[in-house]
């Protein structure tokens, strides 16, 4: 089945500092990967769709500035929270379907998530 | 807007069956998926219904329907380990997905 993995899993970082994280798919390719933000107990919010090749679509009240979104191939995607503060503390999560296939509107798969505090 | 509502919470005993129900406000329906995360964990796909009725995969079923803009999904033969909480969830225009916020399922002994 289709793995997308997410690295690191943790971390913790100092206010001012920039963090970032790595979203692959490790066996197949996607054009289009989806940054998520999750805070306790809450839902999945999408922040960006993270398009292979050119610039990433943000969801409306999501800094660009903030949380730049890399995708420089079909297999990777990076998500980089600059000058991170405490509030930025949060789980992020990516989510790919592969290219080809049936995967469509059905499922995505999920990276493991990545928790960031900030402190 | 877009939107998915489902309840916060739902308890049920070990063996019972439990149903957990989504309805949706979507500009455009592609579907409706379900996804159980554990306490730290990631989502994970349990469910995809694209037309009405009944999908059954093992314990979890799930069903739709469209003119009612509403969905379930059915948790059979409850094991403590369902303990989750579950998310339906639509895809919309440009493969995006929007969740709802999600169900706690407490299964207790």
């Amino acid at each position: 089945g289709a793995v997308v993995s997410q690295h690191p899993s943790r971390v913790i970082c100092k206010s001012g500092t920039s963090v970032k994280i790595e979203c692959r798919s490790l066996d197949f390719q996607a054009t289009t990967m989806f940054w998520y933000r999750q805070f306790p107990k809450q839902s999945l919010m999408l922040m960006a769709t993270s398009n292979e090749g050119s610039k990433a679509t943000y969801e409306q009240g999501v800094e660009k500035d903030k949380f730049l979104i890399n995708h420089a191939s079909l297999t990777l995607s990076t998500l980089t929270v600059t000058s991170a503060h405490p509030e930025d503390s949060s789980f992020y999560i990516c989510s790919a379907r592969p290219n080809t296939g049936t995967g469509g509107a059905r499922g995505y798969t999920f990276g493991s998530g990545t928790r960031l505090t900030v402190v | 807007g877009q939107s998915l509502e489902q309840p916060s919470e739902v308890t049920a005993v070990e063996g019972a069956i439990v149903q957990i129900n989504c309805t949706y406000q979507t500009s455009g329906f592609y579907g409706l998926s379900w996804y159980q995360q554990h306490d730290g964990g990631a989502p994970t796909f349990l469910s995809y219904n694209g037309l009405d009725g009944l999908e059954e995969t093992g314990r979890f079923s799930s069903f739709l329907s469209r003119s009612d803009s509403y969905g379930y999904l059915l948790l059979q033969e409850l094991q403590m380990k369902d303990s989750a909480s579950y998310f339906c969830a639509a895809p919309t225009g440009g493969f995006k997905t929007i969740f709802g916020a999600g169900t706690r399922l407490f299964v207790k002994a």
